[in-house]
């Protein structure tokens, strides 16, 4: 069965830090790979995408993610954070035989002044 | 967010209590999703609608049923509310017809059962 696993449910860094938010997915099909980013009290909204192509994706709020087929991750990052940052985030992993999302169970990333 | 209304946004109910809630679109899009987010499990699908008048279950049906009357909108119902109910609901559609769209979300639906 494949599961999407978010190894830290808690991450803690200093304002201007980098940060790395780890996934890691499990399936025996090919995936599209997403992150979303969900601020308190509101709804989840997308971050980034994989679907094929270059491992390297950019998305909003200059946060990036990469690829790895190998070791079947899908690690977020972010070289500077700001306290603007402070949310849950989701990694979610679309099959591409139907329609539903396999979701990771969330990392909050809190900010540190 | 823009796109995906739901109502109510709170709501706190007895056990055995009934409610609705109502999940509405104007993005014409077909296939129309409700989640329950509860802390260290991420979202649960609960059903789904891959188009008008159809509707399929998914992880964690019981207790809920839906209903898709038209496009626009999709409802979620709580026939005898429980407290493992008590979570926070979103309402979601695929942005395209196709498996690598994103999903857009509404705000939820702060649901509290005592």
């Amino acid at each position: 069965a494949q599961s999407v696993t978010q190894l830290d449910s808690q991450v803690p860094v200093f304002e201007e830090a980098p940060v790395e938010l780890r996934c890691n997915y499990s399936s025996s099909v090919s995936v599209y790979l997403f992150w979303y980013v969900q601020y308190p009290n509101q709804g989840l909204q997308l971050l980034l995408k994989y679907l094929s192509g270059s491992t390297l994706v950019k998305g909003i709020n200059g946060f990036e993610a990469e690829f790895n087929k190998s070791q079947t991750s899908f690690h977020l990052r972010k070289p500077s954070v700001h306290i603007s940052d402070t949310a849950e985030y989701f990694c979610a992993v679309s099959l591409n035989s139907n329609y539903q999302l396999i979701w990771g169970a969330g990392t909050k990333l809190i900010i540190k002044p | 967010n823009a796109g995906v209304t739901q109502t109510p946004k709170f709501q706190v109910l007895k056990t055995g209590q009934s409610m609705t809630l109502q999940c509405a679109q104007d993005m014409n899009h077909n296939s129309m999703y409700w989640y329950r987010q509860d802390p260290g499990m991420g979202l649960r699908l609960i059903y789904y609608s891959a188009s008008e008048g159809t509707t399929d279950k998914g992880e964690v049906p019981n207790g809920y049923n839906v209903s898709r009357l038209n496009k626009r909108e999709f409802s979620l119902r709580l026939e005898s509310a429980a407290p493992s109910q008590t979570s926070v609901y979103f309402c979601a559609i695929l942005a395209a017809s196709s498996y690598n769209s994103p999903l857009h979300f509404g705000n939820g639906t702060r649901l509290t059962v005592t």
